[in-house]
């Protein structure tokens, strides 16, 4: 198993630019999420997804997006990029939303915005 | 709501030294999950473990354990006789039961430096 896998591993944008970060899981694991770490902030819930076609924002979602057409794919997207979306960026998965299980973490997207 | 408080911002010690690191919790829920993950310099995230509001048992791994008290809403983790390779950034997170969901919140981290 691959687990959890992010890319690209490191991208800068200019302001304004948009573009797609991608995540996949092949744990067959029905919640995923993102959340973006930032210095001193801790790890803050962007999206996330109980299953296929269900998706709801967490603390921070305004500036991103996010759709779930198959189990395993998660991609989060970025409109307009602006500088304060310069971040690290970590998807993470776990077996369900009902059951309080460990999440498994991608190795994450460190994202600049100039 | 739900809170995690890790007030310890930056740990440095030398190896062979015992630390730990505190996490303080506030929520309004009986049912409730604990948990440790640990940040190595690679960046990935790495679970440590979990404990569920009714289990105030302490749990040893290795030279890894934590101390669970309801009394004071902490989930208190330790190394013993660390190690350079624990240096890492731990967090603490706290998932509620509150309407099925057991969306955790984390904590702001704490950076553990181990000099040899």
């Amino acid at each position: 198993n691959a687990g959890v896998t992010q890319t690209p591993k490191f991208q800068v944008l200019k302001t304004g630019q948009s573009m797609t970060l991608q995540c996949a899981q092949d744990m067959n694991h029905e919640y995923m999420s993102w959340y973006r770490q930032d210095p001193g902030m801790g790890l803050r819930l962007i999206h996330y997804s109980v299953g296929a076609g269900i998706t709801d924002q967490g603390e921070v979602p305004n500036g991103y997006n996010v759709s779930r057409s198959t189990t395993e794919d998660f991609p989060l997207r970025l409109l307009s990029a602006a500088p304060s979306q310069t971040s690290v960026y970590f998807c993470a998965s776990r077996t369900n939303y009902f059951v309080a299980n460990e999440q498994y973490f991608g190795p994450g997207t460190r994202l600049t915005v100039t | 709501a739900q809170k995690v408080t890790q007030a310890q911002t930056e740990i440095s010690v030398v190896e062979k030294e015992d630390v730990t690191l505190d996490c303080v919790y506030e929520t309004r829920d009986t049912t409730y999950y604990l948990f440790w993950y640990k940040q190595p310099p690679s960046g990935e995230l790495v679970f440590l473990i979990r404990r569920n509001s009714f289990d105030e048992q302490n749990e040893i791994s290795g030279r890894y354990s934590w101390n669970f008290q309801k009394s004071t809403s902490s989930f208190n983790f330790t190394i013993t006789a660390s190690q350079v390779v624990d240096s890492a950034v731990y967090f603490c997170a706290l998932s509620e039961a509150s309407g099925g969901s057991y969306i955790p919140t984390f904590g702001r981290g704490t950076s553990l430096i181990v000099h040899p």
